[in-house]
């Protein structure tokens, strides 16, 4: 079983709905990640939390808003959906001291938007 | 401005040889490295890391070199395998950041039979 689960693994939608990614993990780990992937652009952060109680914002949060609504599970919103929100989605944890930082990612929602 | 750079977009090899793939940093309080290897739709999967405090770190047919007052690193792939085909970030960290990762844009590796 996957460690790190993302569902739906493929979404299309059309622009100005809502829609929600969700990320589950059994790894026990405290921290939790949210990263959108564009060709050519890398990993860019959009959320992370280091706790249940804890939400920062990350590199490019504008559009999106989460949820950590338990230690194992992490949604990411995206309140009004616009093309250009068109990307791979990707989870990611981490344990809160583990010295080593290593992130450990989910398979990746891949979300058009038209 | 991009802390972490990967200047070569793309490499490719043949099977057997060396795979070196570059990685240069800007930021002097990252204390922590990591390399990730990623397949077209899957997630990055964490591939080897090191630590500030060493300039080499081996494991199996992958090794890392750090060179800081280059503020270099350099993954090495002995021997590349077809299946070593994929795309490589690499990635820093430091207290600075919150011990948040710090991504490269990635250098996608082609190991031909």
């Amino acid at each position: 079983d996957a460690d790190v689960t993302q569902t739906p693994r493929n979404r299309i939608t059309k622009t100005g709905k809502r829609i929600m990614l969700e990320c589950s993990q059994t790894k026990g780990h405290d921290r939790m990640y949210w990263y959108r992937q564009d060709p050519g652009l890398g990993l860019r952060l959009i959320y992370y939390s280091f706790d249940v109680k804890d939400i920062n914002k990350g590199e490019i949060s504008d559009g999106y808003s989460v949820s950590r609504q338990a230690q194992a599970k992490f949604s990411l919103s995206l309140e009004s959906a616009i093309p250009n929100q068109t990307a791979f989605y990707f989870c990611a944890t981490a344990p809160a001291t583990s010295g080593t930082d290593t992130q450990y990612f989910g398979p990746g929602t891949r979300l058009t938007v038209l | 401005d991009q802390q972490v750079k990967q200047n070569s977009p793309s490499l490719s090899v043949q099977e057997g040889r060396i795979s070196i793939l570059n990685c240069d940093y800007t930021n002097s309080m990252f204390d922590y490295f990591l390399w990730y290897k990623k397949y077209p739709a899957e997630g990055p999967t964490f591939l080897i890391s090191i630590s500030s405090i060493k300039d080499k770190n081996e494991d199996g047919r992958f090794t890392v070199f750090l060179n800081k007052s280059a503020k270099h690193l350099s993954l090495h792939i002995v021997p590349s395998q077809p299946g070593d085909s994929a795309v490589y970030f690499c990635a820093a960290s430091g207290a600075g950041n919150n011990r948040k990762l710090i991504w490269g844009l990635g250098t996608s590796l082609a190991v031909n039979p």
